[in-house]
């Protein structure tokens, strides 16, 4: 069964542009939620969907933005990009229910320069 | 809102003795679940044990066991006969109950296993 899978793994931007990461879960999770780490924050969440619905969303900017598709693939926007964006960004992937687990993808690295 | 604190930035133990991590919580919930999440070099997150606050029965995965204090507030990770292989950052996260997937985690304890 194939884990969660996050592209692109690194990325570099320049200030001011805008980046779209990728998030395909497990087969069959319904859910996919969005987490930023830093040395500094640590790991906080940005937001959760479940069947193409935000279900749940963190204190981030409105320049942070995302999406689910009808197959459960999600994409995670960041527009106007800063120096603070600079991150490892994590996806997860569960069913959906209360009893069940998040698994989480290897990341995506992005560099603001 | 939910906080979760480990206050030990960082533990080294021998291989092939125990070691207990921290984690302390608050929350006005009393349905909840609580993870420990391993995150090696390769970053990718890797749940080690989960508890549901429920059950006063404290989880145990092989090595990995848990010391769950609901009144206190406590949820340690024990690690016995530590393995080179354990060696990574430990997240102490938390969830509340319902099908709402947040997980808010604490700061980390890096782990360093001496061979």
């Amino acid at each position: 069964k194939a884990g969660v899978t996050q592209t692109p793994r690194y990325l570099i931007k320049t200030r001011g542009q805008q980046v779209t990461l990728s998030c395909s879960p497990i087969s069959g999770h319904r859910s996919v939620s969005w987490y930023q780490q830093t040395p500094g924050q640590g790991l906080q969440f940005l937001f959760e969907y479940f069947s193409e619905t935000q279900r749940n969303k963190g204190n981030f900017p409105g320049r942070f933005s995302g999406r689910q598709f009808s197959n459960s693939r999600s994409e995670m926007n960041v527009s106007t990009l800063e120096l603070g964006d600079s991150a490892l960004y994590l996806c997860a992937s569960s069913l959906g229910g209360s009893f069940t687990e998040a698994f989480f993808g290897q990341g995506t690295r992005l560099t603001v320069v | 809102a939910q906080t979760v604190t480990q206050s030990q930035p960082e533990m080294s133990v021998q291989e092939a003795e125990t070691v207990t991590l921290s984690c302390t919580y608050d929350t006005s919930e009393s349905d909840y679940y609580l993870f420990w999440y391993k995150q090696p070099p390769s970053r990718q997150m890797i749940l080690v044990i989960r508890q549901e606050a429920y059950k006063q029965q404290n989880a145990t995965e092989n090595r990995f066991s848990v010391n769950f204090q609901k009144a206190a507030k406590s949820f340690s990770l024990k690690i016995s006969d530590s393995q080179l292989g354990d060696a990574a950052m430990y997240f102490c996260a938390y969830r509340g109950s319902g099908g709402a997937q947040k997980l808010v985690f604490g700061q980390g304890t890096r782990l360093t296993i001496n061979p």
